[in-house]
């Protein structure tokens, strides 16, 4: 069991370009969660889906942050048209079923927008 | 809505002694509260979970925390500190039958020689 998987670990881009980060879960989990975590704001909720389907964006910024689960084994967010202050480190978790369970995380993304 | 929070940003305590960081909590109902731990450059490991029953629960590395409805709380002690114990430790909620946990704002534990 690798654990939960999230590539690149590093990101590096310009001001309004795009920016794709992946999460592959731990095998046999029915929900996966992104969280961003910044000095100032701590750890931030983002999205959770369950069995692949998308139960809670609630705390996705609306116009430019989309999270997708194609299948069992990978998700994805995308950032469009990235800011400086979406710079921060996007913590990829995933459980048995939920909250409830323990939630295991992935090493994270650290993304930084120059 | 549920609240966490972590009112110390740092701890620092000696290596040999004895620790408690703190934790209060804000919500309506029976919670379920944890303890995360993140060493360098590593994504959150679980220390313990507390579901309703024994105050009190023990978690790995000899770390224990005690559940207090009473005072909202759910602290966590351990009682010989170790150098390798030098990490952020995050106290965290969710409801019954929730999905959503709430993450405090963190306690960066330094350990001095």
């Amino acid at each position: 069991n690798a654990g939960v998987i999230q590539t690149p670990r590093h990101k590096v881009t310009g001001k309004g370009q795009e920016a794709t980060l992946w999460c592959e879960p731990i095998s046999g989990h029915s929900a996966v969660f992104w969280y961003r975590q910044t000095i100032v704001q701590g750890l931030e909720f983002l999205t959770y889906f369950r069995n692949q389907a998308p139960i809670d964006d609630s705390g996705m910024p609306k116009e430019r942050f989309s999270a997708q689960m194609p299948n069992q084994s990978h998700s994805t967010l995308k950032i469009q048209s990235t800011q400086p202050q979406d710079s921060a480190v996007y913590l990829c978790a995933s459980s048995l079923t939920g909250g409830q369970n323990t939630l295991y995380f992935g090493a994270g993304t650290r993304l930084s927008v120059l | 809505a549920q609240s966490v929070t972590q009112p110390d940003a740092r701890v620092t305590v000696s290596e040999g002694a004895s620790l408690q960081l703190r934790c209060k909590y804000s919500y309506f109902g029976t919670p379920y509260l944890f303890w995360y731990v993140q060493y360098p450059r590593q994504g959150l490991q679980l220390l313990l979970k507390y579901y309703p029953g024994d105050p009190v629960v023990q978690g790995v590395n000899g770390f224990e925390a005690e559940f207090s409805k009473s005072n909202s709380s759910f602290h966590l002690r351990k009682a010989s500190v170790h150098w390798s114990d030098w990490a952020v430790y995050f106290c965290a909620v969710t409801r019954t039958g929730g999905y959503k946990v709430v993450f405090g704002s963190g306690t960066r534990l330094l350990v001095s020689p």
